[in-house]
């Protein structure tokens, strides 16, 4: 079985640029949340959807951007980088809205210069 | 969303037992106590979750008291593998309501020495 995947691994950007972070969920699983873990601490949540809606929103700026397609992949946005966008951001999916484990991906480490 | 403490790191040698304990005062009669594993750039990985008691499973148990104020893994026989860092979470249990949030603190990063 495919885990999740997450596209691309790393990237580098400039300050004042925009990102787009792909997220192909498990087969199957219809929800999927975004966090940003900075080195040195643990994860945050930027956004939760299900079935293409969202469910749930961190404590991000609206800078920040996410949708959910009819295939249950999802891509994160972020405009107007900053130097503290700098992180390994992670895609996390799951089977349904209710309780049960959820699969992280690999992430998308992104260095903002 | 209940608050976790854990501490910072802590050192093992192989084939010990480890027990790490996360606090966790605020827990509210809902919530579940879940603790996710992460090695150096890698997403976490799902370990173990209970409600009350004791859960066990293929690798690691988890103890609750009857107060569910604090919670303890227990990983048997940590070998070099398991050092990582670990993390302890408090939040929605089943049901269709919950948004999926989890909240993680900074953990505890594990060293297991030869």
């Amino acid at each position: 079985d495919a885990g999740v995947t997450q596209s691309p691994t790393h990237l580098i950007k400039t300050r004042g640029q925009q990102v787009t972070l792909r997220c192909s969920p498990i087969s199957g699983h219809k929800s999927v949340s975004w966090y940003q873990q900075v080195l040195g601490q643990g994860p945050q949540f930027i956004f939760q959807y299900y079935e293409k809606e969202e469910r749930g929103r961190g404590n991000f700026p609206d800078r920040f951007s996410a949708r959910q397609f009819p295939n249950y992949s999802s891509e994160l946005n972020v405009n107007a980088l900053l130097l503290g966008d700098s992180a390994l951001y992670l895609c996390a999916t799951r089977e349904g809205a209710s309780y049960n484990e959820q699969f992280f991906g690999p992430g998308t480490r992104l260095t903002v210069l | 969303l209940a608050k976790t403490t854990q501490p910072i790191s802590m050192d093992s040698y192989e084939g010990q037992e480890v027990n790490i304990t996360c606090s966790h005062n605020n827990i509210a009669t809902n919530d579940y106590i879940t603790w996710y594993q992460q090695f150096p750039s890698q997403g976490p990985r799902f370990i173990i979750q209970g409600y009350k008691t004791k859960v066990t499973n293929e690798v690691a148990s988890l103890f609750i008291p009857a107060d569910r104020k604090s919670s303890t893994l227990s990983l048997p026989r940590v070998s070099l593998s398991d050092t990582a860092v670990y993390y302890c979470l408090v939040g929605e249990g089943p049901g269709s309501g919950n948004t999926g949030k989890l909240i993680f603190g900074q953990g505890t990063t594990l060293q297991v020495k030869p």
